[in-house]
């Protein structure tokens, strides 16, 4: 099947400072990408939605200025989490999505703020 | 519009004995429905997924559900529980005919008992 990665797997940063996250189609080309945060025993939130060399598309309640992504080709996707803040502090999962729109979801990245 | 309710937050059975793990949804196009395991500080794994196809789907590790339309049902089954079925596990809806962005399930957490 569809392999989807995600890095770093663990980050801890100081508050204020910025996050990158990568995630990357290993052998798709995703023509869809999705970022979705997780809270402890919940389930997924969808963020933001993005297509390969658009603006993503974010969902209610996101902010586009807070969480910065980038789908800069078809195999690369990346959420930016600046300034962050304790709160911030979650699981975020993307997901990729080829011409079929089956999504093949990364590992996860847990990032700490402190 | 969709929707998808996860009857329970927790189900509890003992090891050897089967699971029924239950899922509602609600679609305004056709649906495809999936089911995804995802264990600790993991990302999500595909269990399987029925799309219009033969209406009892078999997945991965001993899983299965059937799609049942007259009761908008899809609920997963597995005849005995393994301790490393212990996990979170998610329904999750996509309208085939509309939007391809998903809709999750609030999960239901399953503890298998020695």
């Amino acid at each position: 099947g569809a392999v989807v990665s995600q890095h770093p797997s663990r980050v801890i940063c100081k508050s204020g400072t910025s996050v990158k996250i990568e995630c990357r189609s290993l052998d798709f080309q995703a023509t869809t990408m999705f970022w979705y945060r997780q809270f402890p025993k919940q389930s997924l939130m969808l963020m933001a939605t993005s297509n390969e060399g658009s603006k993503a598309t974010y969902e209610q309640g996101v902010e586009k200025d807070k969480f910065l992504i980038n789908h800069a080709s078809l195999t690369l996707s990346t959420l930016t989490v600046t300034s962050a803040h304790p709160e911030d502090s979650s699981f975020y999962i993307c997901s990729a999505a080829g011409e079929s729109y089956e999504q093949y979801f990364g590992p996860g990245t847990r990032l700490t703020v402190t | 519009a969709q929707s998808v309710t996860q009857l329970d937050s927790h189900v509890s059975v003992s090891e050897g004995t089967p699971v029924l793990l239950r899922c509602n949804y609600s679609s305004s196009y056709s649906p495809s429905l999936f089911w995804y395991v995802q264990h600790p500080n993991k990302g999500l794994q595909l269990l399987l997924k029925y799309t219009s196809a033969a209406t009892l789907v078999k997945g991965i590790n001993g899983f299965e559900a059937e799609f049942k339309k007259s009761e908008t049902s899809f609920h997963l089954t597995k005849p005995s529980a393994h301790m490393s079925d212990a996990a979170e596990y998610f329904c999750v809806v996509r309208a085939s005919g509309g939007s391809y962005i998903p809709t999750f399930g609030r999960g239901t957490s399953l503890i298998v008992h020695p």
